[in-house]
This record gives C-alpha cells, structure tokens and sequence, in this order.
C-alpha cells in the first residue's frame, strides 16, 4: 500500500466551485506539505504544516486554504476555484530532521485538476 | 532568492548512452542539493542527495557532485536503460528559510526518453 495517498486522482470542475484535494499519509509523519506542479515551473510550495496545530503558507497560498484533521490527514481546499488553478497538486511528508539537517520528503501520486 | 536552473528537455537518448543533465543554483548560504525523479503517473521520489561542496551523491547507477565554484550539481549516468524514463527535478534546501533546512526550491525539470 501507499504510503501517502492522495484523493481524488483526477478532478475536473467549473469555475467558481469549492473543491477539496485531500491526503492521507501511514508514515507517522508529523510534517506535511502541499504543492502545485506547472509546465516549465517545476513545483511550489503552497502551504506547509509541522504538526496539527501549525500551519503556514508557502509562497502561492493566494486562492488557497488548508486543514490539517489529524496528523495523517492534510487537506487542500480551493474556495473559489479559477482556471489558472489548474495544474498537478502533490502532497508531501516528512519526519523531523535528522542529522545533517534535512530529512526527505515522500510525495503522493499527484491530483490532476483542470477547471473550466 | 533562491533559485535552480536546469537543462530544459525533452532529452531522447539511445539505451546504454551516456546521460548528463545539467543544473545550476543560486543560493545565499551553503544548501543541501538534491535530484528527484518523477516515473510516469507518480509522485516525486528523492534519488540522491549531497549537503556539502565536494559531497557525490548517488543512486541506481546516476551520480552527481556538488560543485560550489561552479554553483552546480550536474546529473551523471554512464549507461542509461528504457527503465529510467521519467522526469528529473534539481532542487536546493535553503538553510536560512524559517524552517531550516526542509525549505526544497525546484528546478523546472527536465524530461528524459530512452528508446531501445
């Protein structure tokens, strides 16, 4: 199995429609990450989340908004979706860092979402 | 800020060619560097890390050396094989972000076909 999933895998929707991308993670990780991925602009960070009661933005969080259930439950939420919010979204975990500083993040499958 | 240049593709290669896939950063401070690799319908997955000048990563045969007088972190593979098909992503971990050093700036990736 999957160790973070990302539901639903595909989405098309209209704009103007509240939509919500959601990710679950078995790792026991307590930090969590959602991306968006743009032809020829690789990925950026939306919002980011440490643990259940921390969440900050990225640096495209415009439009955007985020509930963190539990720790293996990440949601992204689009208000008001537009059509230039189409594109790939990924979410990401991590553990805290190791020695060295980094730890690795693990990414789910990915939600193709295209608005009309 | 921080930033990471790659070599755009799309990349066709004969199975058992030589690959290079070059990738260039700016950055204040000393970042960790890193390749990940997107397979066809997946998520992104990390294939090899260096955190230090002079530092070789490497992994599943692809090698690369962070080189800090040249600001580079080029993508090696001697042989390549139909199996490593995908898109690979340069990416740098600022240090002096707000939470340390799991802050990842992407490339825009660069997207490899091998033909047999």
């Amino acid at each position: 199995d999957a160790d973070v999933t990302q539901t639903p895998r595909n989405r098309i929707t209209k704009t103007g429609k509240r939509i919500m991308l959601e990710c679950s993670q078995t790792k026991g990780h307590d930090r969590m990450y959602w991306y968006r991925q743009d032809p020829g602009l690789g990925l950026r960070l939306i919002y980011y989340s440490f643990d259940v009661k921390d969440i900050n933005k990225g640096e495209i969080s415009d439009g955007y908004s985020v509930s963190r259930q539990a720790q293996a439950k990440f949601s992204l939420s689009l208000e008001s979706a537009i059509p230039n919010q189409t594109a790939l979204y990924f979410c990401a975990t991590s553990g805290p860092p190791g020695g060295g500083g980094y730890n690795e993040q693990f990414f789910g499958p990915g939600t193709r979402l295209t608005v009309l | 800020g921080n930033s990471v240049t790659q070599m755009e593709g799309p990349v066709t290669l004969s199975e058992e060619a030589f690959l290079t896939i070059n990738c260039t950063y700016t950055a204040t401070g000393y970042p960790s560097l890193f390749w990940y690799v997107q397979y066809p319908g997946e998520g992104l997955q990390l294939l090899l890390k260096a955190t230090k000048a002079d530092d070789k990563g490497s992994n599943k045969g692809f090698e690369a050396t962070y080189r800090k007088e040249t600001t580079s972190f080029h993508l090696e593979k001697g042989s390549v094989q139909v199996s490593d098909s995908a898109v690979y992503f340069c990416a740098l971990s600022d240090t002096f972000s707000n939470f340390g050093n799991e802050k990842l700036t992407f490339g825009t990736g660069t997207r490899l076909t091998i033909i047999p």
